[in-house]
């Protein structure tokens, strides 16, 4: 039982560059979410998805898009790099007493 | 918008000294209140919850009370140990759209010494 994971745990991009955060749950939660995490900015959640087929932009989208491509996995994906997307990513899921769990986090520095 | 504000860390103690990390919010409606727990290079883990006002949380020696009347739900433990070294973060459950997310805080970086 493995709860969430995410790969990659680390990643270096150049600016310009794409690439795809992956996140899987065998927690069989309905929703997921997906976080960054900046110095002194505590986490910001920048999309989230209420169950398989739907997502919803949270506080910070913009560079962002994701994928619910099944209840298990939720991507999020950076078109086009920049900097400013220097940060810790965090997956997380939702129980139904409303608890959130999350993933080990993704670090990425954007070049 | 609903909010959460934490103390400025990094609160530095003593192994066996008294633990508080005060937490307050503003929020419409009745949220849930949750402390997370981030050890260094760990995702945050759910430290301990509560629904309701009135409501005392408790896991692993700390212990949280929700205060409606204060706005407030600070963290107290009565014996640190330096492996409570970790960061902090109050959260609580936004339902302003009618699906639950979490607001967080900025983080308490706690640092005990032995």
């Amino acid at each position: 039982n493995a709860g969430v994971t995410q790969t990659p745990k680390f990643q270096v991009l150049k600016t310009g560059q794409s690439m795809t955060l992956q996140c899987a749950q065998d927690m069989n939660h309905n929703s997921m979410y997906w976080y960054r995490q900046d110095p002194g900015m505590g986490l910001r959640l920048i999309y989230y998805s209420a169950s398989e087929g739907t997502t919803d932009k949270g506080e910070v989208p913009n560079g962002y898009n994701v994928s619910r491509l099944n209840k298990r996995e939720f991507s999020l994906r950076l078109e086009s790099a920049a900097p400013s997307q220097t940060s810790v990513y965090f997956c997380a899921t939702k129980s139904p007493l409303d608890e959130q769990f999350f993933g080990p986090g993704t670090r990425l520095t954007v070049l | 918008g609903n909010s959460v504000t934490q103390m400025e860390g990094p609160v530095t103690l003593s192994e066996e000294a008294f633990l508080t990390i005060n937490c307050t919010y503003t929020a419409t409606g009745y949220p849930s209140l949750f402390w997370y727990v981030q050890y260094p290079g760990e995702g945050l883990q759910l430290l301990l919850k509560a629904t309701k006002a009135d409501d005392k949380g408790s896991n692993k020696g700390f212990e949280a009370t929700y205060r409606k009347e204060t706005t407030s739900f600070h963290l107290e433990k009565g014996s640190v140990q330096v492996s409570d070294s970790a960061v902090y973060f109050c959260a609580l459950s936004d339902r302003g759209t009618g699906f639950q997310k979490l607001v967080f805080g900025t983080g308490t970086r706690l640092l005990v010494s032995p």
